[in-house]
């Protein structure tokens, strides 16, 4: 069964720092990869996916994630933090017709 | 587009009452899913609809859940009768079916606190 695995459901990075959420994931065929984020009192939106082609997929505001087959990761990325990125970030793989969800990484920005 | 519309955003009631969520989803997606959030057990999936037939009802914890889906655009998630472990976060969300059917759009949620 397909599963997604985040390491740390506490990141804390000084603001300026170099952010990196990690998600794994284990699929018997290859998957269509998400990267979502919640705001404190909001619902989930799409941070980016990766569906196929390049294996390094940018997304909003600045964060980007790489696919890599062999190692069945996908993590997250941000050159530098900012205070706004705080929040709390959610990887997903696809199976058929919906999305199984990791348990969520907790990202603190210390100023 | 208005995106995923969910209401009410915050609702109050008493252990026993009937509880019934709204969720309207962006218009012309044929997938709806939904979700409930707590610290204790994240984000997990109650129930998804593909053309408002439901497909997928594993994840409705009891008999006390129902969702219904009458037309392309509402939905509805009841609870009946309500108990304190029932607070949570639940979250609707729609998804496209033949072009892009894992990208999920959610609403802003409806925070249930039973007492």
């Amino acid at each position: 069964a397909q599963s997604v695995t985040q390491l740390g459901s506490h990141v804390s990075v000084s603001e300026g720092a170099l952010v990196l959420l990690r998600c794994n994931y284990s699929s018997s065929v290859p998957p269509y990869l998400f990267w979502y984020v919640q705001y404190p009192n909001q619902g989930l939106q799409l941070l980016l996916k990766y569906t196929t082609g390049a294996t390094l997929v940018k997304g909003i505001n600045g964060f980007e994630a790489e696919f890599k087959k062999s190692e069945t990761s996908f993590h997250l990325t941000k050159p530098s933090a900012h205070m706004s990125d705080a929040a709390e970030y959610f990887c997903a793989v696809s199976v058929p017709n919906q999305l199984i969800w990791g348990a969520g990484t907790k990202l603190i920005i210390k100023p | 587009d208005a995106g995923v519309i969910q209401s009410p955003r915050h609702e109050v009631t008493e252990m026993g009452q009937e509880v019934t969520l709204r969720c309207k989803p962006i218009s012309g997606h044929d997938y709806l899913f939904w979700y409930r959030q707590t610290m204790m057990r994240g984000l997990e999936l109650l129930i998804y609809f593909n053309n408002n037939v439901p497909i997928d009802d594993s994840g409705m914890p009891e008999d006390r859940f129902s969702a219904k889906m009458p037309n392309a655009s509402f939905s509805t998630l009841k609870i009946q009768p309500s108990e304190p472990r029932d607070s949570a976060v639940y979250f609707c969300a729609s998804s496209l079916g033949y072009d892009n059917p894992y990208e999920q759009y959610f609403g802003p949620g409806t925070r249930l606190t039973v007492t």
